[in-house]
């Protein structure tokens, strides 16, 4: 079955850095579109980045662009997002996700990792 | 700035009633519209996607509606299990926009 395991999160100072990683498992990884999505402590969810299946051109939300770089290794089925420069509004759970339902057009999100916590905190 | 506005951001009801949440999007998105659930403390959870297309296992008593700009999810009678918040999404294109979600509470 398809399963995403997302790992990195922690506590961590304004202005420092994190990595998060995502197991990927059950299909054809290489296949597919990951995206990075966000959600603050009751708050609603926030896209972040996404990487092509063949790690093409990423793209970011305005907030992060320039901080955060998403990355995937299609050889360990792996997708990751470097985060620098963390701010306190960074602080959320992050969600790895993967994008299904495609045909020829981008797609809505069929799975969703369980989520690993980014807390920014001085 | 491409906008996803969904109404109401909160809604009382009780088992057996019939709840619509709708989405609208600021310019059109065609079908590109898919509904999530999530529960406390769980990742989000996909219902439709293409605007109505159910995904497989998800009960009959969700459905979704619309195109171009305006876009509805029903339940048609709410079940014990379906107390829960929803998001609307669009796919239109990159960035993905999501709605501010809909707690659905026990009246």
């Amino acid at each position: 079955q398809v399963q995403l395991v997302e790992s990195g999160g922690g506590v961590v100072q304004p202005g420092g850095s994190l990595t998060l990683s995502c197991a990927a498992s059950g299909f054809t990884f290489s296949n597919y579109v990951f995206h990075w999505v966000r959600q603050s402590q009751g708050a609603g969810l926030e896209w972040v980045a996404l990487v092509p299946s063949d790690g093409g051109i990423k793209q970011y939300a305005d907030s992060v662009r320039g901080r955060f770089t998403m990355s995937r290794d299609n050889s360990r089925d792996k997708v990751y997002l470097d985060m620098n420069s963390l701010r306190i509004e960074d602080s959320a759970v992050y969600y790895c996700v993967r994008e299904g339902y495609t045909s020829g057009h981008a797609g809505a999100f069929d799975y969703w990792g369980q989520g690993t916590l980014v807390t920014v905190s001085p | 700035d491409f906008q996803m506005t969904q109404f109401p951001s909160t809604v009382s009801a009780s088992v057996g009633d019939r709840v619509t949440i709708t989405c609208r999007a600021s310019q059109s998105i065609s079908t590109w519209l898919a509904w999530y659930q999530q529960k406390p403390g769980k990742a989000p959870k996909i219902l439709i996607y293409m605007a109505s297309t159910l995904v497989s296992g998800v009960p009959s008593r969700f459905s979704g509606s619309g195109y171009g700009t305006d876009f509805t999810l029903t339940i048609s009678s709410l079940q014990p299990d379906d107390f829960a918040t929803y998001y609307c999404q669009e796919y239109n294109r990159y960035p993905v926009t999501f709605g501010q979600g809909t707690r659905l509470d026990i009246k």
